[in-house]
Order: C-alpha cells, then sequence, then structure tokens
C-alpha cells in the first residue's frame, strides 16, 4: 500500500495562511484526498486531486505535484473553527475504493 | 445528501463481552468500510465489503468480525472485547465505481472496553 506522511501538529494564528504538506509513494497513484475532522466527529470530504496543479475552493486550495509525490492543502484567512486534524489519502493499488490514510495533521488556531 | 449512520455514539463494554457495531448507509453503495482510529495512529482500516455476503481483511482484523447480510447495512463484532479495542470506530461508504474512491463516513462510536 502507499506510505503517507504529514506532520503531526501545525499552530497559527487567526488570519494567517497555513499549508498542510503530505507525501506518498509515487507507484500506481490514483489520486490524492484531503479530509477535514472536527475532535469527536466524521471526516468531511474537502478535496480529490487527480491531476497536476492547484485547485481552489473558497478559503482552502489544494496542490498535487505528481512527480514529486507531494500535496499541500492550503488554509487561508484562518478562523477559529479551522481548529482541526486534517487527514490526506490515496486510493491503494491493490483492490477498489480503498483509502490508504495519514495520521493526520492537528492544527490549532489561536486568537 | 449522502447518510451513513452508526447505531451508537458511546459505548461501554466489559472485557470478554461480544460487541455489536451497527453501520447503515442510505445511498445504495456497493463499498463499505470499518476504520478504528486511535491517536497518533490516525485511521487504519479493519475490514472491508464490496458487495452482500462479500468481506475483505483490512490493515488490523485481528479480534473482528464483520457480517453484511444487506447492502445497506455493515456490522462489526467484537467476540470477545478486550482493553486494546477501545478506540474510535468509524464507518464508511462508498459506490463502486474505479474514478470514484470519495468515501462518506458515519459519526463514530467511541468505544470504551473496562
Amino acid at each position: 500500500g502507499q506510505n503517507i506522511d504529514q506532520p503531526t501538529e501545525m499552530t497559527a494564528t487567526e488570519g494567517a495562511i497555513v499549508q498542510i504538506n503530505c507525501t506518498y509513494q509515487t507507484s500506481g497513484f490514483n489520486g490524492l484526498f484531503w479530509y477535514q475532522q472536527h475532535a469527536g466527529e466524521a471526516p468531511t470530504f474537502l478535496s480529490y486531486n487527480v491531476l497536476d496543479g492547484l485547485e481552489e475552493k473558497g478559503r482552502f486550495s489544494s496542490f498535487l505535484s505528481r512527480s514529486k509525490g507531494y500535496s499541500y492543502l492550503l488554509l487561508k484567512e484562518l478562523q477559529m473553527k479551522d481548529s482541526a486534524s486534517y487527514l490526506c489519502a490515496s486510493p491503494t493499488t491493490d483492490s477498489w475504493g480503498k483509502l490508504q490514510f495519514g495520521a493526520g495533521t492537528q492544527v490549532v488556531v489561536t486568537p | 445528501d449522502v447518510k451513513v449512520t452508526q447505531s451508537s455514539r458511546y459505548l461501554v463494554k466489559r472485557t470478554g463481552e461480544k460487541v455489536f457495531l451497527e453501520c447503515v448507509q442510505d445511498m445504495d453503495h456497493e463499498n463499505m468500510f470499518w476504520y478504528r482510529q486511535d491517536p497518533g495512529l490516525g485511521l487504519r482500516l479493519i475490514y472491508f465489503s464490496y458487495d452482500v455476503k462479500m468481506k475483505e481483511k483490512g490493515d488490523i482484523p485481528e479480534g473482528y468480525s464483520v457480517s453484511r447480510e444487506k447492502k445497506e447495512r455493515f456490522s462489526l463484532i467484537l467476540e470477545s472485547a478486550s482493553t486494546n479495542q477501545t478506540s474510535m470506530y468509524l464507518c464508511a461508504s462508498s459506490p463502486l465505481a474505479r474514478d470514484s474512491y470519495e468515501q462518506y463516513f458515519g459519526p463514530g462510536t467511541r468505544l470504551t472496553v473496562t
């Protein structure tokens, strides 16, 4: 399966920008997901990148470089409600539908 | 809206008890998954199912079994609960489409085994 690596925790102040990096193995790549998970809640879908480049959705953007096995999630104009864990995930190569998840990056937004 | 529901948000069981965690989805998805989530370890796949009565082991199936008798329902069974199975359990579903990997998650069940 894929090895997905992302930082454990990041702290930023309200209104700032934070970039969460994710690296993965490039063999058999089928796209890269980002999910948001608030404490005690279910993960919710943020983005899915298959092609190289930046995709923007409001304050959140996701970038992919397939050749480098690298993605990032960019959170702009941070709000207190953005404090959450952000999970990077990629489809596994051995079976349709399975996702391999990173351990998650806990983002703490401070006033 | 896709809806995935789980039978309990919080559950406390004793060591050795048989535990059933139920998951129901209402979007006619073929794939269903059971994960456990522990601090620092992320989401780990226990079992998944791509059709009724079909099941495959995930990364950490030991101590668990599953049942899928109907398409919309996927049950996780702990035959004899142990304290190291204290965790958050998340169910998810997705359609069986080659280019559709997005999974939809239930709210989770926080299980404590004492």
